[in-house]
């Protein structure tokens, strides 16, 4: 079956460490996006990707990084320097031609600091 | 900047009334438009979408959704709720330039009473 595939779906994290957490997709989709949700905040955009090898901040991107060696896989590196990582992460894609623009969903990525 | 806006955080309806979610963009053009549903702890899932043509369109679930430019406003309706649809909605936008991310509302949690 196609699909976007998050894992894990549950990490936690001692403070000061850098997790990575997995986006991978079977859609053929060109390009990729992370967001971050938090109660009440809706989804914030932290990376996209339009190409492989290419990627642009989003709104909230300082204390992330990412990557985009394959099309099939985005990879979110949550770093030390991200001050409140605590939140429910979302990876994304689209295939972005103008007849179909919308966004496919994985099942998101919750990670907690303890 | 394109935004979005999605006035009620929370709405409780009886099982079988029907219902109305209300979404306001702002943008001078007209955006490619969307309504996702999230249950707790999940990914979102795609409802309906609107590009452009006929200015109601119809959706999953029974849901249906209006583009009205003169009030940049897309509601969301259902004519009778049912307990399976309390869940999140979310309102989005996109200006179609090539894989330009999703801007999303804030979102409006819907509780089903019986």
């Amino acid at each position: 079956d196609g699909g976007i595939t998050q894992s894990p779906k549950y990490l936690f994290r001692k403070e000061g460490q850098n997790v990575t957490l997995s986006c991978e997709q079977n859609l053929n989709h060109d390009a990729m996006y992370w967001y971050r949700q938090d109660p009440g905040q809706g989804l914030r955009l932290i990376y996209y990707s339009q190409i492989v090898n290419d990627f642009q901040k989003g709104d909230i991107a300082e204390g992330y990084s990412v990557s985009r060696e394959k099309k099939e896989s985005f990879p979110l590196t949550v770093t030390s320097a991200q001050k409140n990582p605590t939140a429910f992460y979302l990876c994304a894609s689209s295939m972005g031609d103008p007849l179909n623009t919308e966004a496919f969903f994985g099942q998101g990525t919750r990670l907690t600091v303890v | 900047a394109q935004s979005v806006t999605q006035p009620d955080i929370h709405i409780t309806v009886s099982e079988g009334a029907s219902l109305e979610l209300r979404c306001n963009y702002s943008y001078g053009a007209t955006p490619y438009l969307f309504w996702y549903v999230q249950s707790p702890g999940q990914g979102l899932q795609l409802l309906l979408k609107y590009f452009s043509g006929d200015t109601l369109v119809q959706g999953i679930k029974g849901f249906e959704a209006e583009f009205k430019r003169s009030q940049s406003s897309f509601n969301l309706r259902k004519p009778s709720v049912h307990w399976s649809d309390a869940a999140e909605y979310f309102c989005a936008v996109v200006v179609y330039s090539g894989n330009t991310p999703l801007v999303f509302g804030k979102g409006t949690r819907l509780s089903v009473i019986a």
